[in-house]
């Protein structure tokens, strides 16, 4: 049974912070892990990585995967209270496989 | 432009009913999928599509059926609602790169 695990469930910082989430997971023919972030309604996306070592950015986000170690991290810098949400991570794996399993995801809260 | 649209966007209901939750996209995409979210669960998936004709079980499908007779909806129906379904339920779709689009949820309550 593939498994996707979040860290930490929640976390508070202040704005300006640089937060680090984490995603590990075990799963059977991995093909790639995704990022959503959550606001109030639906999850959206942000990053699709496939390859170890290349690391996607947009803006302040930036995420990395480590097939080896089977892990990836979500970067957030200079944290405003816009990044408040549940960021969810993703895993695709299995040949003709196109459903994703999901972490419980990390709650960020920003405050001022 | 494209979208995944859910109704009802709240739903209210009581033991035993039959309820269906609509989904429909215009992205032209042939995989659609249902996930049900609660808290200390994430996101679970219910019953996923591959194209018209085309359904199957996902983790949680127990209660739940789908039916796709055209590439546009995906209609999810619990055939007689309990509490434990009581939840945010969210449809999705993709091309096949991977990569889902969400619709807005559907809350649903089971009195």
């Amino acid at each position: 049974e593939d498994k996707v695990v979040q860290s930490p469930l929640s976390l508070v910082v202040h704005e300006g912070d640089t937060v680090t989430l984490n995603c590990s997971y075990e799963v059977t023919n991995f093909r790639s892990l995704l990022w959503y972030k959550q606001e109030k309604k639906a999850p959206t996306f942000l990053f699709m990585l496939t390859s170890s070592g290349i690391e996607k950015k947009s803006g302040r986000l930036s995420s990395i995967l480590d097939k080896k170690e089977l892990f990836s991290i979500l970067n957030i810098t200079a944290t405003q209270t816009g990044d408040s949400a549940i960021y969810l991570c993703a895993v695709n794996s299995g040949a003709g496989s196109y459903q994703l399993t999901f972490g419980k995801g990390t709650k960020l809260s920003v405050i001022p | 432009d494209a979208e995944i649209t859910q109704s009802p966007r709240h739903k209210i209901t009581e033991t035993g009913r039959q309820v269906t939750l609509a989904c429909h996209q215009t992205w032209n995409h042939n995989n659609m999928f249902w996930y049900r979210q609660d808290l200390g669960h994430g996101l679970r998936l219910i019953h996923y599509s591959y194209g018209v004709q085309d359904t199957n079980k996902g983790e949680v499908s127990d209660g739940y059926s789908v039916s796709r007779s055209n590439t546009e909806d995906l209609p999810l129906t619990l055939e007689s609602a309990a509490s434990s379904q009581t939840s945010v339920y969210f449809c999705a779709s993709s091309s096949g790169t991977g990569k889902l689009f969400f619709g807005s949820g559907t809350q649903l309550s089971v009195l």
